[in-house]
């Protein structure tokens, strides 16, 4: 597709369910990155995967948190035993390589925990 | 630690009232650092890339300049269209991670 697309653009959860956040990344792009944006916080980095290398797992918060990107395209975002602090927009962006610093980011899944 | 803070928090303007937004950054050998811009409910979109100190890149009304601790975001004679939220993020030589800062909001008026 043109652009990076994410499903759902709209999640609203009860607490302790589990989630799953969809990213679909330029066709070509080899670098994906999850983050998560909450009210009036930066961007904060989750998770990153290059190719076929391992993913780089340093951001995630807690091990409620897990991703996939299977085929080197589409990426997954898992949240188990959701929490409300878990509330936020979680962004997914994507790029030719890792040394390409322009990102197209996604518009984002906004999830409420409730 | 890696550290971005962005100034002022929100800004507002005039239409045609130039101004500057300001990111200043901690980071051991600078490897990048990046603005977007980034509309309400939209993600991030890129702006631009300054690698050294001394270096300016302009796109429109929007001029971007890098000094070894800090960088200028300058709006000339802006628009109400130019109304966003404007992100700076520092990347560090050896890595590939990105650090945001939390944002400038400008509103500009008509």
């Amino acid at each position: 597709g043109a652009g990076v697309s994410q499903s759902p653009s709209n999640k609203v959860t009860e607490k302790g369910k589990d989630v799953e956040l969809r990213c679909d990344p330029i066709s070509g792009h080899t670098a994906l990155y999850w983050y998560r944006q909450s009210l009036g916080q930066g961007l904060e980095f989750l998770i990153y995967f290059q190719g076929n290398s391992a993913p780089d797992k340093s951001g995630l918060p807690s091990d409620r948190f897990s991703a996939e990107r299977t085929g080197g395209s589409v990426s997954t975002l898992t949240i188990q035993r959701t929490q409300q602090e878990d509330s936020a927009v979680y962004l997914c962006a994507s790029s030719l390589a890792v040394t390409d610093y322009g990102y197209t980011f996604g518009s984002g899944t906004r999830l409420t925990v409730v | 630690e890696d550290q971005v803070t962005q100034s002022p928090e929100a800004l507002r303007l005039q239409e045609g009232e130039s101004s500057s937004l300001n990111c200043s950054y901690t980071v051991s050998g600078l490897r990048g650092l990046f603005w977007y811009r980034q509309d309400p409910g939209k993600g991030p979109e890129f702006l631009f890339t300054l690698y050294s100190a001394g270096e300016e890149k302009e796109k429109e009304r929007l001029k971007a300049t890098l000094t070894k601790k800090e960088s200028f975001l300058h709006i000339t004679a802006p628009k109400p269209e130019d109304s966003a939220t404007y992100l700076c993020a520092v990347q560090k030589g050896g890595s590939y991670i990105p650090t945001f800062g939390r944002g400038t909001s400008l509103i500009v008026h008509p």
